[in-house]
């Protein structure tokens, strides 16, 4: 069974950059089916997709998010990252890591999440 | 840019039908998947593709999307059904709904 875990920096400082990783087991990154993507979760508010890549390292990233988001991937340790930069207030949330079917465009299935606070 | 619409809360009692809607500019000509958030708990996905289902799904959770409305419809609601449920499309972006609450009661 697929299974997605985030790891990363639960506090950082605003102007500061934000990095995540998202570890894969259960199944390889590499996929021509499936991709791997971002979503992001303001507290006691909707989901926000982040963006994805592809095991090729093609990316697609949300355009208001684009100038400071960059994904990234690692095959040889079946992960992929994400870092965030000059962050603020706003980029408090929950961040999940998820696998999103190429061209149809759904995510399954989610990791736990992680609470990433922007704090001084 | 485009934009999804969900009502922020439905309600409903044990057994009955709930149908959660999601409104978009021709959304029918678009696939649509739903997604149910629990408390503190990740989203899980419950229908795929408009109306497919993903294994280990209840057969009591359906969709449809037509026109500009995509429905989740879940029958003979229970109180575990009780959570918020996000709808989810992409167009220039991948984008979801701005969720609604199921209470069951």
């Amino acid at each position: 069974q697929l299974q997605l875990q985030e790891s990363g920096s639960g506090l950082v400082k605003p102007s500061q950059t934000l990095s995540l990783t998202c570890v894969v087991s259960g199944g390889s990154i590499t996929s021509r089916d499936y991709s791997w993507s971002w979503i992001r979760q303001p507290p006691g508010k909707g989901l926000e997709w982040i963006g994805h890549i592809y095991d090729s390292g093609r990316t697609y990233y949300d355009l208001s998010l684009k100038s400071r988001v960059t994904l990234s991937i690692d095959r040889s340790k079946n992960q992929f990252s994400l870092t965030l930069k000059s962050v603020t207030a706003a980029d408090t949330a929950v961040y999940y890591c998820a696998r999103i079917r190429t061209n149809r465009n759904w995510f399954d299935p989610w990791g736990q999440g992680t609470l990433v606070t922007v704090s001084s | 840019s485009y934009v999804l619409t969900q009502p922020p809360s439905v309600s409903v009692s044990p057994g009955q039908t709930a149908s959660i809607t999601c409104s978009g500019h021709k959304l029918g000509d678009k696939f649509v998947s739903w997604y149910q958030q629990k408390p503190g708990q990740s989203p899980v996905l419950v229908i795929y593709e408009d109306d497919k289902r993903p294994s280990g799904i209840l057969e009591r959770f359906s969709g449809s999307n037509s026109g500009s409305t995509a429905t989740l419809t879940i029958s003979g609601t229970q109180a575990m059904d009780e959570a918020d449920y996000y709808c989810q499309t992409w167009d220039i972006n991948l984008l979801f709904g701005g969720g609604t609450k199921l209470t069951v009661l």
